[in-house]
């Protein structure tokens, strides 16, 4: 089975400070995709940054940044200078390419961000 | 640019109703595809278009669970008759390519009394 975890279900950042949260994935395949998604209060899916398997530098978004280790089959999202609107559930998610269309989603860590 | 649309944003309905939800997906993209989000099972995929064409519907719970995409710009999953396990929020998401980057709508609140 393939298997998204993430292992903090809620963490808190003080404002400007930085934070990471962590998944690991669990695929044998080489080729894949991988996403960190925002859920605010509000409910909607934002796609926060995305990950080629294939490319060995991290991916970068303005405050947002992964560190991306694909032999250990993690996949961290790192916010700095964290801001009140940060404050949303966020998903891990990856895509197997030869397989892949369905998003396999982790369950989430809730972050909450204090002044 | 618009993003993927959805309507109603909330839907309160009684048991045995039927609901329809609606979809437009980002112009251009080629891939639509619905999901249920709740507490016990968070989200889960329950139908995916390519060009139109539903490809796998595997997640699809039952068959009062039915989805069209009759045309690039229209999409519509219904549930007839409902049941309370139905309440949930359903979200639409589309992408350019099958393995592209999902761009997901507000999604529907639907409530089943």
């Amino acid at each position: 089975a393939q298997t998204v975890t993430q292992s903090q279900p809620e963490m808190s950042v003080q404002e400007a400070e930085t934070v990471t949260l962590s998944c690991t994935y669990d695929t044998s395949e080489s080729d894949y995709y991988l996403f960190w998604y925002k859920q605010p209060p509000s409910r909607q899916m934002i796609l926060v940054i995305r990950q080629e398997a294939y490319k060995q530098q991290n991916a970068t978004e303005n405050r947002f940044s992964v560190n991306f280790q694909k032999a250990a089959k993690s996949f961290s999202l790192k916010i700095s200078d964290s801001q009140l609107g940060d404050a949303a559930m966020y998903f891990c998610a990856y895509i197997v390419a030869n397989s892949g269309y369905a998003l396999n989603f982790g369950k989430g860590t809730s972050l909450l961000v204090t002044p | 640019d618009a993003g993927v649309i959805q309507s109603p944003r909330h839907e309160v309905t009684e048991m045995g109703q039927e609901v329809t939800l609606r979809c437009k997906p980002i112009s251009g993209h080629n891939s639509l595809f619905w999901y249920r989000q709740t507490m016990m099972r968070g989200l889960e995929l329950l139908i995916y278009f390519n060009n139109n064409v539903p490809i796998d519907d595997s997640g699809m719970p039952e068959d009062r669970f039915s989805a069209k995409m009759p045309n690039a710009s229209f999409s519509t999953l219904k549930i007839q008759p409902s049941e309370p396990r139905d309440s949930a929020v359903y979200f639409c998401a589309s992408s350019f390519v099958s393995r592209g980057a999902q761009y997901f709508g507000p999604g529907t609140r639907l409530t089943v009394l």
